[in-house]
């Protein structure tokens, strides 16, 4: 399995609250990502990391924010959650980018908005 | 906006048959097509992956196909077995933004003993 580890793996929460995921590697890959995962979508792209404090938008980034202070960590926050944000959350990383470049999933994080 | 379109999204087959999962994307310059393989509660795990210059890769009893032109990207798994049992999902990275991988929105294959 490649070194990474999301914490927590589930959480229920009141809409409204703030909520941060964690995603931690031990595979010092530069990139980072956090996709969400519903019935009938697939996963899409929240947000993604390219570097040490450098981050970008992904398909789906409205009402979250993240951060990215030390190669290993990346951070998904949601400033006010929304039942919509209801989801399994992954986070993936990448040695490389572009062509030939998979993605290597984390186990999830499992948030409920109640 | 660029997508990827996956069908079909169930697929029920008997012990030792074969299945077919198809696909098409939208950006006509996307060139790295992976395909994940999801066990329930599990995280995807690549499988197997093919780049635009290449029409077909195998790797064992999974293969996988690629028609530029029209656009679109088969997975082929011969032999099925009760452990392919899972959600599968395509993905193509599109041209614009290498960090943008687009997912289909998954195949959930059940091989019958």
């Amino acid at each position: 399995d490649a070194g990474i580890t999301q914490s927590p793996r589930h959480k229920v929460t009141e809409t409204g609250t703030p909520v941060t995921l964690r995603c931690h590697q031990t595979e010092n890959h530069r990139y980072m990502y956090w996709y969400r995962q519903d019935p009938g979508h697939g996963l899409r792209l929240i947000h993604y990391s390219y570097g040490v404090k450098d981050t970008d938008k992904g398909e789906v980034s409205d009402g979250y924010s993240v951060s990215r202070s030390k190669t290993e960590d990346f951070l998904l926050t949601l400033e006010s959650a929304t039942s919509s944000q209801t989801s399994v959350y992954f986070c993936a990383i990448s040695e490389y980018t572009g062509e030939g470049s998979p993605l290597h999933f984390g186990n999830g994080t499992r948030l409920t908005v109640t | 906006g660029e997508n990827v379109e996956q069908h079909p999204s169930t697929l029920s087959v008997q012990e030792g048959d074969s299945a077919v999962i198809k696909c098409t994307y939208s950006d006509s310059a996307s060139n790295y097509f992976p395909w994940y393989k999801q066990e329930l509660g599990k995280r995807p795990q690549l499988i197997i992956d093919i780049r635009s210059n290449v029409g077909e890769k195998k790797d064992q009893r999974i293969a996988v196909t690629l028609n530029k032109t029209a656009k679109h990207f088969s997975l082929h798994i011969t032999e099925t077995q009760p452990e392919d049992s899972a959600v599968y999902f395509c993905a193509a990275l599109f041209s614009y933004n290498n960090n943008d991988m687009r997912f289909g929105a998954g195949t959930r294959l059940t091989v019958k003993p």
